[in-house]
């Protein structure tokens, strides 16, 4: 069955540093992977996906993840970090659901960011 | 503002209570999800409606339906309420029947029951 790990429960970066949130999945085909972003008091946010071709995706508010095959991975990472981005990330793969499709999710990390 | 409106925002009710939640998607937008949130288990997907239509189905106990309506807003309704049913309970919506296509989330109803 398809599932997904975030390693990472809490993570606290210093505003200006770089980020990577860690995604592992379990799937048997080509993964579709999304990753999604819950500011606090507000619902999810879709940051980026990958469905195919360049395994380097580039999202909104300057965020990318790179898809790895060979290490079912599918981290984000962003450069400098905002203390706005501070949030919680979820991570989600795709998956059948009788004839349609539904989102397998990660329970989340959650960003702090020091001033 | 994602444009998904869920009312209410906050509910407290007791054990064996019934309860509606309500959604109204984003304008335009034809599918409805539901799902629930909690700390032990996470987002956990319920139930999609597209067109009025029930789509796909997740982790739904028996105890819950949904449905929706011919103007596209969403009831989820929660019957026999136990404890373990507290929950953060999110709507989303989108424009397609699929779910891969981005989906726009409410703001949640926060569900307590004692």
């Amino acid at each position: 069955a398809q599932s997904v790990t975030q390693p990472d429960i809490h993570i606290t970066v210093s505003e200006g540093a770089s980020l990577e949130l860690r995604c592992n999945y379990s799937y048997g085909a080509t993964p579709y992977l999304f990753w999604y972003v819950q500011s606090p008091g507000q619902g999810l946010q879709l940051l980026l996906k990958y469905f195919s071709g360049d395994t380097l995706v580039q999202g909104i508010k300057g965020f990318e993840a790179e898809f790895k095959r060979s290490q079912s991975s599918f981290n984000l990472r962003k450069p400098s970090v905002h203390w706005s981005d501070a949030a919680e990330y979820f991570c989600a793969v795709g998956a059948k659901a009788g004839n349609n499709r539904k989102l397998i999710w990660g329970l989340g990390t959650s960003l702090a960011v020091n001033p | 503002d994602s444009g998904v409106t869920q009312t209410p925002k906050h509910l407290i009710t007791a054990t064996g209570q019934r309860v509606t939640l309500r959604c109204s998607p984003r304008s335009g937008d034809l599918s409805v999800y539901w799902y629930q949130q909690s700390l032990d288990q996470g987002l956990q997907f319920l139930i999609q409606y597209y067109n009025g239509e029930e789509r796909a189905k997740g982790n739904i106990l028996e105890r819950f339906s949904a449905q929706q309506f011919p103007d596209l807003h969403s009831e989820l309704n929660l019957s026999s309420l136990e404890l373990g049913d507290s929950a953060l309970y999110f709507c989303a919506s989108s424009v397609l029947g699929d779910s891969y296509n981005e989906q726009f989330f409410g703001p949640g109803t926060r569900l307590t029951v004692l």
